[in-house]
């Protein structure tokens, strides 16, 4: 079965401008998560969706932004780059609902560079 | 909100011996704790988890013990093998789930 895929896996951007990273969940899965991992650190919630809805949201500015879509694949936008935004962007996906929380299978990863 | 600190940051053991990652948490609402391993390129890879109706959970040269009242929880690799050597994340979630807390990992070396 295929895994969390995420594209694409590498991208340059110059600061200011605008980036769109997509995600596609392993089947029967409804729930997505996006963490941004900073080389040497832990990865840090930026936000999940479950049934297309929004269920949580990390502390990060509004220049981030997330949708899931009917196939419950996702996408992360960041607008208005800057140099901290360079990063590790996962996707993480999850059966969601239910109760409890369910482990999360991540993506490789999009490898953002800011310059 | 959850703060999760993990010990020690890099581990370096001879092949066959142990392991041991620990990692404590600041939440007494956290249920759910899985430990995950990252290889180099590639996304984290859940190992194993355990809820906090359980105390010790095993899997084959893996375990993980959870201690509720102190709020901390480790992670125990026997007999170490190369292939053990990668980055290990410990995570702390409540019950919706929602939110994930990573402690800042541990790169464990296995010296052949």
């Amino acid at each position: 079965d295929a895994g969390v895929t995420q594209s694409p896996t590498h991208l340059i951007k110059t600061r200011g401008q605008q980036v769109t990273l997509r995600c596609s969940p392993i089947s029967g899965h409804k729930s997505v998560s996006w963490y941004q991992q900073v080389l040497g650190q832990g990865p840090q919630f930026i936000f999940q969706y479950y049934e297309k809805e929004e269920r949580g949201r990390g502390n990060f500015p509004d220049r981030f932004s997330a949708r899931q879509f009917p196939n419950y694949s996702s996408e992360l936008n960041v607008n208005a780059l800057l140099l901290g935004d360079s990063a590790l962007y996962l996707c993480a996906s999850s059966l969601g609902g239910g109760q409890g929380a369910s482990p999360l299978h991540f993506g490789n990863g999009t490898r953002l560079t800011v310059t | 909100g959850e703060n999760v600190e993990q010990h020690p940051s890099t581990l370096s053991v001879q092949e066959g011996d142990s392991a041991v990652i620990k990692c404590t948490y600041s939440d007494s609402a956290s249920n759910y704790f899985p430990w995950y391993k990252q290889e180099l390129g590639k996304g984290p890879q859940l190992i194993i988890d355990i809820r906090s109706n359980v105390g010790e959970k095993k899997d084959q040269r893996i375990a993980v013990t959870l201690n509720k009242t102190a709020k901390h929880f480790s992670l125990h690799i026997t007999e170490t093998q190369p292939e053990d050597s990668a980055v290990y994340f410990c995570a702390a979630a409540g019950y919706t789930g929602n939110q994930f807390y990573f402690g800042t990992g541990t790169s464990l070396t296995v010296i052949p």
